[in-house]
């Protein structure tokens, strides 16, 4: 089993700032099969990015991925307050089999 | 546009199977091109995929929870079910149906999600 690693746990910026939240893969992951969610409190998960780098729908362009390998990256530009939320990566391996991180918490600092 | 929605007791005691259902709307179940999924998350805590059913009946489930689990499709009136045996308090969570890409593994939408409580 994959297992995905992300950090920081925790992330304390303010509006207008920008976020880089890391997932790391315990071995190599294809960037096709890489996802990041955005969850609320009391909401369920929100696709964000699919592909490692392609944007969902209505996803704003302020939210962008990036990586390869074992290593990837979810980027905020410039944080708007509704930005702040746990953010989750996933994989879909081999089996099929999907595993997710642990998430990382955006707070407001 | 697709929307999801669990339903099921919101109370289950020990060793009891919980059941749940999830109704498809906006879309059919039997569109090829995705994978029926639930997903769960204890209170506070993180995801944890449990399995997933195909429109043809197939299924994959995960491999901690494969002895306990069963996911089923009906077609005929658009939903997915969930059936968890033998519960215990580790099972309490908030119980996602979701749909997943066939090709590329991503989940979307998802349900709002219905919390079980595994208790006497």
């Amino acid at each position: 089993e994959i297992v995905l690693t992300q950090s920081p746990g925790t992330l304390s910026l303010s509006p207008g700032e920008r976020a880089t939240l890391s997932c790391r893969a315990s071995e190599s992951v294809s960037s096709s099969y890489l996802a990041w969610y955005q969850q609320k409190p009391g909401q369920a998960p929100r696709l964000l990015i699919y592909g490692a780098f392609s944007r969902a729908t209505g996803i704003p362009d302020r939210f962008s991925g990036s990586g390869s390998g074992t290593d990837f990256t979810l980027t905020i530009s410039r944080l708007e307050p509704e930005d702040f939320a746990v953010y989750y990566c996933q994989q879909y391996g081999s089996s099929p089999q999907y595993t997710f991180g642990q998430g990382t918490k955006l707070e407001i600092k | 546009q697709v929307q999801l929605q669990e339903s099921g007791p919101g109370l289950v005691k020990p060793s009891e199977t919980l059941s749940l259902t999830c109704t498809v709307s906006g879309g059919s179940v039997s569109s090829g091109s995705y994978y029926w999924n639930w997903i769960r998350q204890p209170p506070g805590k993180g995801l944890e995929w449990i399995g997933y059913v195909y429109y043809s009946g197939s299924t994959n489930y995960n491999p901690s929870l494969k002895s306990r689990i069963s996911i089923s499709v009906d077609t005929s009136k658009n939903q997915i079910s969930l059936k968890l045996s033998s519960v215990t308090a580790a099972d309490t969570a908030v119980y996602y149906c979701t749909r997943g890409s066939r090709q590329r593994g991503w989940f979307d939408p998802w349900g709002q999600g219905t919390l079980v409580t595994v208790s006497s």
